[in-house]
């Protein structure tokens, strides 16, 4: 069975950093792209980043590019975001989604989301 | 930027078809992605490649995109399909993934 499991969010003061982490399991992690969506509170979705099974391709929104780092641990079946520089439009839900695979470009499994605050 | 535009809210009453749009500039070009989303809960894809269904998906979620708007349709609806919908599409020309503004389905 896909599992994602999100860990790491919590009460952040503006501008400072968190670190949000996806374990996977259930699936070959290293042959799957991988992407963060988030939702703030009452709002619809917003795509994050995404990056290759390889980390060759790695993509941010206009909205996190510059103070988000995507990355991945192919050996620990792990997705991390290193978000820096944190501000109150970035309290959310983080999702972190697969691809689902063979070119797709769309999200067949999601995890249950780790809410961050900002808030001073 | 790509934008794709969804109304607000669609209501329909059980048994009835609920039709949601999408609508983007040539979008009809793009594959679209369609996800429910149930309150507290993670978003679940239900259309992929404008009208395939994942395994597990019932055959009442269709759907189809032409032109500047993509559709997703809802047959025979239930109590159960009550929630919040989204489009997607990967948007070439930026590198981007793009979501709808997102669609609120009420049965009545």
């Amino acid at each position: 069975e896909v599992q994602l499991v999100e860990s790491g969010g919590g009460l952040v003061k503006p501008g400072g950093s968190l670190r949000l982490s996806c374990a996977a399991s259930g699936f070959t992690f290293s042959s799957y792209s991988m992407n963060w969506v988030r939702q703030a509170p009452g709002k619809g979705l917003e795509w994050v980043s995404s990056i290759s099974s390889s980390s060759s391709y790695i993509y941010y929104a206009d909205s996190v590019k510059g103070r988000f780092t995507i990355s991945r641990d192919n050996a620990k079946n792990s997705l991390y975001l290193q978000m820096n520089s944190l501000r109150a439009e970035d309290t959310a839900v983080y999702y972190c989604a697969r691809d689902r695979g063979s070119g797709s470009q769309d999200f067949d499994y999601w995890g249950q989301g780790t809410l961050v605050t900002v808030s001073s | 930027s790509y934008v794709l535009t969804q109304p607000p809210s669609v209501s329909v009453a059980p048994g009835q078809t609920a039709r949601i749009t999408c609508g983007g500039n040539n979008i009809g070009s793009k594959s679209v992605h369609w996800y429910q989303q149930k309150p507290g809960q993670a978003p679940v894809l239900v259309v992929y490649d404008d009208s395939d269904r994942p395994s597990g998906i019932p055959e009442r979620f269709s759907g189809s995109n032409s032109g500047n708007t993509a559709t997703l349709t809802i047959s025979r609806v239930e109590a159960g399909d009550e929630a919040d919908y989204y489009c997607q599409v990967w948007d070439s020309s930026s590198d981007h993934y793009v979501f709808g503004t997102g669609t609120k389905v009420t049965v009545l």
